[in-house]
């Protein structure tokens, strides 16, 4: 069965600083999906960024950005430039290709401090 | 696009009834949702996924019997607790992804806080 860890419980940076979060999988499979959701404080689940394993460029959006490493079955997750919105719980999820499945890790609990 | 609601947004109810909770795609087709259940400051657990018009598949450890899925349209499921009980207090999250669209995608609704006194 397929897990994702993330390692850090809790984390802070100020304003504008650059932050990554870490997460790691594992799986015996080849192809699969990877995601990054953030849940802020109203709980609603929005997708923040995703990768496809069969890419091997990272992928971006705006001031997010992901490190793809597969051999080394990690996934963090860079943030540049945050912001006070930021301030969420930050979710990476697995989804083996064909299934529909979505396998979450424990989350990581972001704030930005002004 | 690709909006997902919820209703309602927060129930409390008495121990013993049932609730209903509704999970609707907007403005896109659901092939499939899914329903979710989150504890507090804790990740998401899968509780059963349901394809529009198909019973759907219950996760390990999870009632069948206790938490009713319906997927009757493409843009509707429902998620009924029955006889609930004051453990099943928790926020429940329903997803869905499009028939016209990536299916790996999921867009979520903004979950449902279930009280149960």
């Amino acid at each position: 069965a397929q897990t994702v860890t993330q390692s850090q419980p809790e984390m802070s940076v100020q304003e504008a600083e650059t932050v990554t979060l870490s997460c790691t999988y594992d799986t015996s499979e080849n192809n699969y999906y990877l995601f990054w959701y953030k849940q802020p404080p109203s709980r609603q689940m929005i997708l923040v960024i995703r990768q496809e394993a069969y890419k091997q460029q990272n992928a971006t959006e705006n001031r997010f950005s992901v490190n793809f490493q597969k051999a080394a079955k990690s996934f963090s997750l860079k943030i540049s430039d945050s912001q006070l919105g930021d301030t969420a719980m930050y979710f990476c999820a697995f989804m083996h290709q064909g299934a529909q499945k979505l396998v979450f890790g424990q989350g990581t609990r972001l704030t930005i401090n002004p | 696009g690709a909006v997902v609601s919820q209703h309602p947004s927060r129930v409390i109810c008495k121990s013993g009834t049932s609730v209903k909770i509704e999970c609707r795609s907007l403005d896109f087709q659901a092939t499939t949702m899914f329903w979710y259940r989150q504890f507090p400051k804790k990740s998401l657990m899968l509780m059963a996924t349901s394809n529009e018009g198909s019973k759907a598949t219950y996760e390990q450890g999870v009632e069948k019997d206790k938490f009713l899925i319906n997927h009757a349209s493409l843009t509707l499921s429902t998620l009924t607790v029955t006889s609930a009980h004051p453990e099943d207090s928790s926020f429940y999250i329903c997803s869905a992804s499009a028939a016209d669209r990536e299916r790996e995608t999921q867009y979520f609704g903004p979950g449902t806080r279930l009280l149960v006194l």
